[in-house]
């Protein structure tokens, strides 16, 4: 049963336009939804994150929009670079436990065209 | 300061043979996770060591991995005996605090590929 569900699987924009990546999760204990960015033959690093009470968050082109009724949040990239193409993961925590345990969404390959 | 080190980069191995993969993880970090991703699925958590001590070992997918974290510094996955389904992109990461929302570094992974 996954519990963080994601889409597109791929994604091919512009350069100059907006890349929207959506994510959807089951758990309501869920208190922490962090975005992770690959680049090939690297590891995820952390992008954005965002908690449940706030409804949105951003940081410079990259913007998180969370609908905690909806149970759905999404990754906004505004002004799409061709730097910006990599696989994104969406996550989701227990932030506030011990145990530290993300689960992800099964990523987006993002495609920017210069 | 040195990020999280994994080796090998990358390894193909026979069905029924034993692979051991490596992570180093960044210094001080007492918080070490093992992750796996299997072709075009979701990253999936194995387990988390707090220095030598497993902390969460859920993720683990059967007896057939054993992970360990000897005096709480580099830790090993040995998959033993391999099978085709094991077949991914192994990622270790490291943490100053066990808490997930203070975010931690990833290494760049181990791909094994199980023929």
């Amino acid at each position: 049963q996954q519990q963080v569900k994601q889409s597109p699987q791929s994604l091919i924009v512009q350069k100059g336009g907006i890349s929207i990546i959506n994510c959807a999760y089951e758990n309501t204990a869920f208190d922490y939804f962090p975005w992770y960015q690959q680049f090939p033959g690297k590891g995820p690093a952390l992008l954005i994150a965002i908690r449940p009470d706030v409804s949105e968050k951003k940081e410079g082109r990259f913007t998180i929009s969370f609908n905690k009724s909806a149970k759905q949040f999404s990754l906004h990239i505004m002004d799409s670079q061709p730097g910006d193409s990599a696989t994104y993961f969406c996550a989701a925590s227990t932030g506030s436990s011990n145990t530290g345990k993300l689960i992800f969404g099964q990523g987006t390959t993002l495609q920017v065209k210069p | 300061e040195a990020g999280v080190t994994q080796f090998p980069s990358h390894s193909v191995i026979e069905k029924g043979q034993t692979v051991t993969l490596r992570c180093d993880p960044i210094s001080g970090h007492d918080n070490l996770y093992w992750y796996r991703r299997v072709m075009g699925k979701e990253i999936k958590f194995l387990l988390h060591f707090v220095k030598e001590s497993k902390q969460d070992e859920s993720g683990m997918p059967n007896n057939r991995f054993l992970a360990e974290r000897t005096g709480g510094t580099y830790s090993t996955l040995k998959v033993q005996p391999a099978e085709l389904e094991d077949s991914g992109v192994y990622f270790c990461a490291s943490s100053l605090r066990p808490k997930a929302n203070y975010g931690y570094t990833f290494g760049s992974g181990t791909r094994l590929t199980v023929v």
